[in-house]
């Protein structure tokens, strides 16, 4: 079973300039999480759909950021206008929906490395 | 969510047991303590977590001290592919809503032949 995967695995853009990041979630997971970790500092949660709905974003930093999963399969994280700040690897996660089971661990895709000049 | 603090760093001879310590002393009780790590240049993965009472999987496993304020993750025989940071997360456990991580800094674990 293939796990998340993520494109690009580099990107390196100028400020100002818009980039788009896609995630696929393992087949069938409804939840799909972005994070992020800048330079430095520790991963942090983005937001978190259930299918195509945004149950939480309150890890987005500005309005720069839009997450899109249009259909509830994979999603893109859209940053635009890039400022420097925004470098860092973006994670993307997923797991299986809640059917009863008590904790559905995350599965982590390997990131993209954003580097805005 | 309860605040974690781990060691930043921790050394482990290859074969031996890595026995890395978390304090959750804060922790309340519906949280539960989950262990990921990062290997370097990829994502975070899950490794185990628990309530109170012992864990063990084909991973690892987790001892939980008795009063739940503090806990430590053993793997059994450290290899070279276990190094990585390691991170302790505690949280209520939450159905789709909420499910986020958080975390922390973690402690790197180097295994060292």
């Amino acid at each position: 079973e293939a796990g998340v995967t993520q494109f690009p695995s580099h990107s390196v853009i100028e400020k100002g300039q818009t980039v788009t990041l896609r995630c696929d979630p393992i087949s069938g997971h409804d939840n799909l999480y972005w994070y992020r970790r800048v330079m430095g500092k520790e991963i942090k949660f983005l937001l978190h759909f259930v299918k195509e709905s945004k149950q939480d974003e309150s890890g987005m930093p500005n309005n720069r950021f839009l997450a899109e999963r249009t259909g509830g399969t994979y999603s893109t994280l859209k940053v635009q206008p890039a400022e420097l700040e925004d470098s860092g690897v973006y994670f993307c996660a997923s797991s299986q929906e809640d059917r009863g089971r008590f904790y559905n661990e995350q599965f982590f895709g390997p990131g993209t490395r954003l580097t805005v000049l | 969510d309860a605040k974690t603090t781990q060691p930043p760093s921790m050394d482990c001879a290859e074969g031996r047991a890595a026995n890395l310590p978390c304090n959750h002393s804060t922790i309340s009780g519906n949280e539960y303590v989950y262990w990921y790590r990062q290997i370097h240049s990829q994502g975070p993965q899950y490794i185990i977590h628990g309530l109170k009472n012992n864990e063990t999987n084909e991973m690892a496993s987790l001892i939980i001290t008795e009063d739940r304020k503090s806990s430590t993750l053993i793997l059994p025989h450290a290899t070279l592919r276990d190094t990585a940071v390691y991170y302790c997360i505690v949280r209520v456990a939450r159905n789709n809503a909420g499910n986020m991580l958080t975390f922390g800094g973690g402690t790197r674990l180097m295994v060292k032949p």
